[in-house]
């Protein structure tokens, strides 16, 4: 089985440019989450969605921060503009239910670097 | 804050020891308990969780919940160099959030 799929792997940019990355999650995960990950710190959630739906929006900066999950599979996330302090991993993961609780698994990530 | 805590370390053990990773929660209505590894450069890998008080076993590693304390480990038998990465504990609540701590980062001495 495939795993969730995320591209760019890394992406340099200067401040200000925009910039979006991809996630393809695990083939009938309905539940889809963008975290970022800032150096020594855990995973922070940005947004997940159910299916189509974003249903926690609530830590996602939406005066620079987008995302969608058109059609319920895959998923971009852009940010415009970015600014130096976005530098983190951006991590995508899915879920689902197996036996009696969601598990969740996550892609590879997109470090993105903003000079 | 619903929180999650862990001790960051670096906790080092010898190789062919028991390393034991410790996690605390502070929201009550947790279900699940999540362990991913995390080697340096790369993303969470799924190594386990447990929802029920008591212990897990999967190979060389071991979860334990106990829900009194708020109190999550995770023991690793045997500890070989390659365990050598940060593990993050991971609380689900139950309506798909996820809240994780910063991590421990465990090195195995050959």
């Amino acid at each position: 089985e495939a795993g969730v799929v995320q591209s760019p792997r890394y992406k340099i940019i200067e401040k200000k440019q925009p910039v979006a990355f991809w996630c393809n999650p695990i083939s009938g995960h309905n539940t889809l989450y963008w975290y970022l990950q800032n150096l020594g710190q855990g995973p922070e959630l940005l947004i997940r969605y159910e299916n189509e739906e974003a249903v926690d929006d609530s830590q996602l900066p939406k005066d620079r921060f987008s995302a969608e999950r058109l059609k319920g599979v895959d998923s971009t996330l852009k940010i415009q503009p970015a600014e130096l302090g976005d530098s983190a991993v951006y991590l995508c993961a899915s879920s689902a239910i197996f036996g009696s609780t969601d598990t969740q698994y996550f892609g590879p990530g997109t470090r993105l670097t903003v000079l | 804050q619903k929180e999650v805590e862990q001790n960051s370390g670096p906790l080092s053990v010898p190789e062919g020891a028991i390393a034991s990773l410790n996690c605390t929660y502070s929201d009550r209505g947790s279900q699940s308990f999540f362990w991913y590894r995390q080697y340096s450069g790369k993303s969470p890998e799924l190594i386990m969780f447990i929802y029920s008080n008591g212990d897990k076993e999967d190979g060389r590693f071991t979860a334990q919940l106990n829900k009194a304390s708020q109190y999550v480990s995770l023991l690793i038998r045997d500890s070989q160099p390659s365990d050598s990465a940060t593990y993050l504990c991971a609380s689900y609540s139950g309506t798909y959030k996820y809240i994780f701590g910063t991590g421990t980062r465990l090195k195995v001495l050959a």
